[in-house]
This record gives structure tokens, C-alpha cells and sequence, in this order.
């Protein structure tokens, strides 16, 4: 039972580059969250889904776009990359029902832009 | 959700008890105070919550004052791993809607030798 993964671990991007992190479960939840991490910061909301098809805004969008084409994966894009998209990135699911708000995260992805 | 607020940093000896407060005083009745905990930059990590009642389980102890205003993590015997940045989040159990919590700065614990 992996839980939540995420890759890249780490990368680092140009100016403009665009690219996408993956976020995949294997716990058939419905809930799925993009959280960014600042260093010496909390972590902001930047996009959730609810399920399959349904995505929403959270406190930080700006820059980022997501899909949810099935249960177990959730990818966030970055198209235009920027310095200040410098951060670490987690993802995160829960069942939202039994357990709400008890979250399991990803490792994280460490990205770099310069 | 209750704003919350907790020291930004606390030490703790090995195998002592680790006591880490939280002040939620505008906490409203339908929500529960949660506990994550976040090490050297990994994913943070679900320790323990409650409503009103203390709770205990395999990691930690959750104490919640009568009033509900406050709260302490009791970490019995820490421990060198037991070293991390701990968030207390405030928030509706909220089974069936999306669990939208906000992590702050939290309290670096550090545990020496």
C-alpha cells in the first residue's frame, strides 16, 4: 500500500518552461489537495478536488492549473514557470467521510526556478 | 475555522514528556482541534484530534480544557525522531466536504540529547 506519490522529488526549470507534477493513491480517496510550502513557512492550499471531473480553487492558484480524469490521480501544471513558484510541493488525499480531515501527504516535490 | 496560536519553539530532553500548547479561544462548538506534525521537510503527518474529550493514541495524548479555549500534545517519552514542526489546526469534522485546512508556522520541537 504505497499511499500517496509523488515525482519528481526534485527538479529545477527555466524561466517559462512549463511542466507537471504528478500526484497518484492508491487508497480510493475521493478528496485530493495541492499544498505549496515556502521555506520557514506553512503550507497554502493551491488546488483541490473533490472527485472525479471536480476541481476548485484554493488560497493560491495563480500560475497553477489541475485535472482529475480519475480517482487515483491528480496533476498539477505549472505553464509559465517563475521564480516566485520556487517552493515544495505536496499532495495529499483523504475519504472525506470516516477520518475527515485526517490527511495522508506525498513526500513532496522539491522545485527549483531559475 | 478558529485561528489558532502556539509558541514558535520549544525544547524538550530525551525521554521526558513533551508538552506542546495551543490556544483556539474563539473555537466554536461543531469544531475539533487536529494535530499534524511535519519532519525536516517530508510530508506533514496526522498525529491525533478531538472534539472535546482527551484522546490518546499510539503516538501522542491530546488534552482539551473544559472550555475548549486550549489544548496541549503530550508526547510522553520523547524521542530524537520526535524532533518536527507540529501543527494545531482547528477545523468542523466536515465528513462528506473537502477538508480545506490551513497549516501555519506550528512549534519546531527540538529534542536533545
Amino acid at each position: 500500500n504505497a499511499g500517496v506519490t509523488q515525482t519528481p522529488k526534485f527538479r529545477i526549470l527555466k524561466i517559462g518552461q512549463s511542466m507537471t507534477l504528478q500526484c497518484t493513491q492508491d487508497m480510493n480517496h475521493n478528496y485530493m489537495y495541492w499544498y505549496r510550502q515556502d521555506p520557514g513557512m506553512g503550507l497554502k492550499l493551491i488546488y483541490y478536488s473533490v472527485g472525479a471531473g471536480i476541481t476548485d480553487k484554493g488560497e493560491v492558484p495563480n500560475g497553477y492549473n489541475v485535472s482529475r480524469s480519475t480517482t487515483e490521480d491528480f496533476p498539477l501544471r505549472l505553464e509559465l514557470a517563475a521564480p516566485s513558484q520556487t517552493s515544495v510541493y505536496f499532495c495529499a488525499s483523504n475519504s472525506g467521510s470516516s477520518g475527515a480531515n485526517v490527511l495522508t501527504f506525498g513526500a513532496g516535490s522539491r522545485l527549483t526556478v531559475l | 475555522d478558529a485561528k489558532t496560536t502556539q509558541p514558535t519553539s520549544m525544547d524538550c530532553a530525551e525521554g521526558r514528556a513533551a508538552n506542546l500548547p495551543c490556544n483556539h479561544s474563539t473555537i466554536s462548538g461543531n469544531e475539533y482541534v487536529y494535530w499534524y506534525r511535519q519532519i525536516h521537510s517530508q510530508g506533514p503527518q496526522y498525529i491525533i484530534h478531538g472534539l472535546k474529550n482527551n484522546e490518546t493514541n499510539e503516538m501522542a495524548s491530546l488534552i482539551i480544557t473544559e472550555d475548549r479555549k486550549s489544548s496541549t500534545l503530550i508526547l510522553p517519552h520523547a524521542t530524537l525522531r520526535d524532533t518536527a514542526v507540529y501543527y494545531c489546526i482547528v477545523r468542523e469534522g466536515g465528513a462528506g466536504t473537502a477538508s480545506k485546512l490551513t497549516f501555519g508556522t506550528g512549534t519546531r520541537l527540538q529534542v536533545t540529547l
